[in-house]
């Protein structure tokens, strides 16, 4: 199997506070982490893709200060977000691929957290 | 770049009625494309893929998908719904070379009796 978890599933926060949000591969290394937001009835949009052991790569719009993004192993990727406003409220989704090859390109999905600022 | 179009909102079949679910791709060379199947408030599941090879796909759930490079399509079915399908449907593309996943906008199945 190839199972992603997140932590936490749902999480309130007040306006100004930070929170973060864990992105773990259960049973395979993944190379890469992608880190996605949805609003409702919307699709998914890419925020940043991240590498073990290097830097995020930020999709344009999305403020790299303000979602901080972590991969510091490779079974999991972190997303932060700081100074959190009733605008970030969304659903923040983690996927991981399993390697590089072309066989290993899907992503497996995490179930997704669902954060409100208030 | 690449894009998906997934035409229908929201289809409602009768449960045990056929399925298609319509998704048209732009890529200017072989793409690979996927669908993935979302219930409320939950991740993405796979159903299904295609790299290359036999244009017919099948995938779990007894979901299939045809890629026709011709009409840049590659459109989900199945044969006979049941009520623990309905939930939201993603068609996607991504390309060698380019990690990243293009999403549709999304199709929302609802099931009747």
């Amino acid at each position: 199997g190839a199972v992603v978890s997140q932590h936490p599933s749902r999480v309130i926060c007040k306006s100004g506070t930070s929170v973060k949000i864990e992105c773990r591969s259960l049973d395979f290394q993944a190379t890469t982490m992608f880190w996605y937001r949805q609003f409702p009835k919307q699709s998914l949009m890419l925020m940043a893709t991240s590498n073990e052991g290097s830097k995020a790569t930020y999709e344009q719009g999305v403020e790299k200060d303000k979602f901080l993004i972590n991969h510091a192993s490779l079974t999991l990727s972190t997303l932060t977000v700081t100074s959190a406003h009733p605008e970030d409220s969304s659903f923040y989704i983690c996927s991981a691929r399993k390697g590089t090859a072309s066989d290993t390109y899907e992503q497996y999905f995490g179930p997704g957290t669902r954060l409100t600022v208030t | 770049a690449q894009s998906v179009t997934q035409p229908d909102i929201h289809i409602t079949v009768s449960e045990g009625a056929s399925l298609e679910l319509r998704c048209n791709y732009s890529y200017g060379a072989t793409p690979y494309l996927f669908w993935y199947v979302q219930s409320p408030g939950q991740g993405l599941q796979l159903l299904l893929k295609y790299f290359s090879g036999d244009t017919l796909v099948q995938g779990i759930k007894g979901f299939e998908a045809e890629f026709k490079r011709s009409q840049s399509s590659f459109n989900l079915r199945k044969p006979s719904v049941h009520w623990s399908d309905a939930a939201e449907y993603f068609c996607a593309v991504g390309a060698q070379g380019n990690e990243k996943l293009t999403f549709g906008t999304g199709t929302r199945l609802t099931i009747i009796p």
